[in-house]
């Protein structure tokens, strides 16, 4: 299994314009979760899904912040305007029910954004 | 809501030397209690859980973690560092009807040869 994919692992943009980042979830996997990531922070939840219905997104800071996922095997976050306080690392998780206790979730190798 | 200190933001041991971790949550109910590693570049990745039964719980990698409720704490353990094992520990909990971590701010692990 080739695991969560996530594009692109790197992206530098300037102040104003549009991001998106990429996710491609594990195959079988029916929730799919987006993190952030920086260092005053921490990890943060931003949104997930359940079968690719948008379950919680409190997480998203701004209405600059859009998440979607079209079907089961693809998911966008995207930033728009993006703003130079938006660089952190984003990861993108999936997990599936594992029949007993919490679902294991397993992560992407992340998109590190900057914005200048 | 639920919450996870992590009162350690750096450990540095010697390659071959015991390591504990420290993890204290917040949360009413029984928790479930989960520990990630994060090497550099990498996504998280789980090392183990606790969601009932035997309070010590073994992981990946030779890990193992403790639940003591009534210190309301989840630390990790293993007896012996290898160099490999440097990276940055999540210690995180889920509670009641979620499965959602919430993780704290982590613990960043030297290991020194």
């Amino acid at each position: 299994d080739a695991g969560v994919i996530q594009s692109p692992r790197h992206e530098v943009t300037e102040m104003g314009q549009e991001v998106t980042l990429r996710c491609k979830p594990i195959s079988g996997h029916n929730s799919l979760f987006w993190y952030r990531q920086t260092m005053m922070r921490g990890l943060e939840l931003l949104i997930y899904f359940n079968n690719n219905v948008p379950i919680d997104d409190s997480g998203m800071p701004e209405d600059r912040f859009s998440a979607k996922m079209p079907n089961a095997s693809f998911s966008t976050l995207k930033i728009q305007p993006s703003e130079p306080r938006d660089s952190a690392v984003y990861f993108c998780a999936s997990s599936t029910p594992e029949g007993q206790g919490p679902d294991t979730q397993y992560f992407g190798p992340g998109t590190r954004l900057t914005v200048l | 809501a639920q919450s996870v200190t992590q009162p350690d933001i750096h450990i540095t041991v010697s390659e071959g030397a015991s390591l504990e971790l420290r993890c204290n949550y917040s949360y009413g109910a029984t928790p479930y209690l989960f520990w990630y590693v994060q090497s550099p570049g990498q996504g998280l990745q789980l090392l183990l859980k606790y969601f009932s039964g035997d309070t010590l719980v073994q992981g990946i990698k030779g890990f193992e973690a403790e639940f003591k409720r009534s210190q309301s704490s989840f630390n990790l353990r293993k007896p012996s560092v290898h160099w490999s094992d440097a990276a940055e520990y999540f210690c995180a909990v889920g509670a009641g009807g979620s499965y959602i971590p919430t993780f704290g701010r982590g613990t960043s692990l030297i290991v020194h040869p």
